[in-house]
C-alpha cells in the first residue's frame, strides 16, 4: 500500500519569500507523484506532476518540486510566494497502472503581506 | 472546454435519507473517480469507473455506490445517510485509456451536510 506524509499542517511565510512544503512518501511499488492545490470553496487543481525523467519538476504559477528516491521525498518550493497563493496543497501519489490517488493530509500555506 | 460539472453544489439532508451526487466529466473523459474530503480523514478515494464498470473500489461501506452511464456521466448515491457523511464530494475526470499518465480533472465538489 501507498502513503503520504505532509510533515506541516501550516506553514505561515510572508509575502515575497521563498517557501518550501515537504512531502514523504512510502510505496514498496513505482509510484507516480503530485502536488494539487485547494483554493476555498473549490476543487483541486493540479500544480505538477512527476512521471519518469528529470527529478526537477516545473509546475503552474511558479512552483517547482524535486522528486529524490533515496529519500522518497518529493518537497514543493517557490522561490517568492504571492499574497494569492493562499491555499490549501496536497501531495498524491499514484500507483503505476492504476488511477487511485492517495493524498497526505494537506498543508496550509498562509501568506500574509 | 467545459470543466467537471458536479450538481448540487451544496445540499443539506437529514440522517436516515439518501443523496444521489452527479458528475459530468469532461467531454471526450471516460475515466470517472470519486473521492471524499473531510476535516478528519482528508482525502478519501471512493471509486472509479471507465465505460460504466467499476475498475476500483475504496474502502466504503455499501451505502456507498455509484454507477456510470453510456455518455460517460457518472453518479453517486450514499443510502441511510450518517453524520459522518457530511463531507466535500469531488468527482475527477481522466482523458485517456493510459493509467500510467492521465492526468486527473476535478470538479468543485458537491458539499453534502446531514444532520
Amino acid at each position: 500500500a501507498q502513503s503520504v506524509t505532509q510533515l506541516d499542517s501550516q506553514v505561515p511565510v510572508f509575502e515575497e519569500a521563498p517557501v518550501e512544503l515537504r512531502c514523504n512518501y512510502s510505496s514498496s511499488v513505482s509510484v507516480y507523484l503530485f502536488w494539487y492545490v485547494q483554493y476555498p470553496n473549490q476543487g483541486l487543481q493540479l500544480l505538477l506532476k512527476y512521471l519518469s525523467g528529470s527529478t526537477l519538476v516545473k509546475g503552474i504559477n511558479g512552483f517547482e518540486a524535486e522528486f529524490n528516491k533515496s529519500q522518497t521525498s518529493f518537497h514543493l518550493r517557490k522561490p517568492s510566494v504571492h499574497i494569492s497563493d493562499t491555499a490549501e496543497y496536497f501531495c498524491a501519489v499514484r500507483r503505476t497502472g492504476f488511477q487511485k490517488l492517495v493524498f497526505g493530509t494537506g498543508t496550509r500555506l498562509l501568506v500574509s503581506p | 472546454k467545459a470543466g467537471v460539472t458536479q450538481t448540487p453544489r451544496y445540499l443539506i439532508k437529514t440522517r436516515g435519507q439518501q443523496v444521489t451526487l452527479s458528475c459530468s466529466p469532461i467531454s471526450g473523459h471516460r475515466s470517472v473517480s470519486w473521492y471524499q474530503q473531510t476535516p478528519g480523514q482528508g482525502l478519501q478515494f471512493l471509486f472509479e469507473y471507465f465505460s460504466e464498470t467499476q475498475r476500483n473500489k475504496g474502502n466504503f461501506p455499501g451505502r456507498f455506490s455509484g454507477r456510470q452511464f453510456s455518455n460517460s456521466r457518472s453518479e453517486m448515491n450514499v443510502s441511510t445517510l450518517e453524520l459522518g457523511d457530511s463531507a466535500l464530494y469531488l468527482c475527477a475526470s481522466s482523458p485517456t485509456t493510459d493509467l500510467n499518465t492521465g492526468e486527473l480533472f476535478f470538479g468543485e465538489g458537491s458539499r453534502l451536510t446531514v444532520l
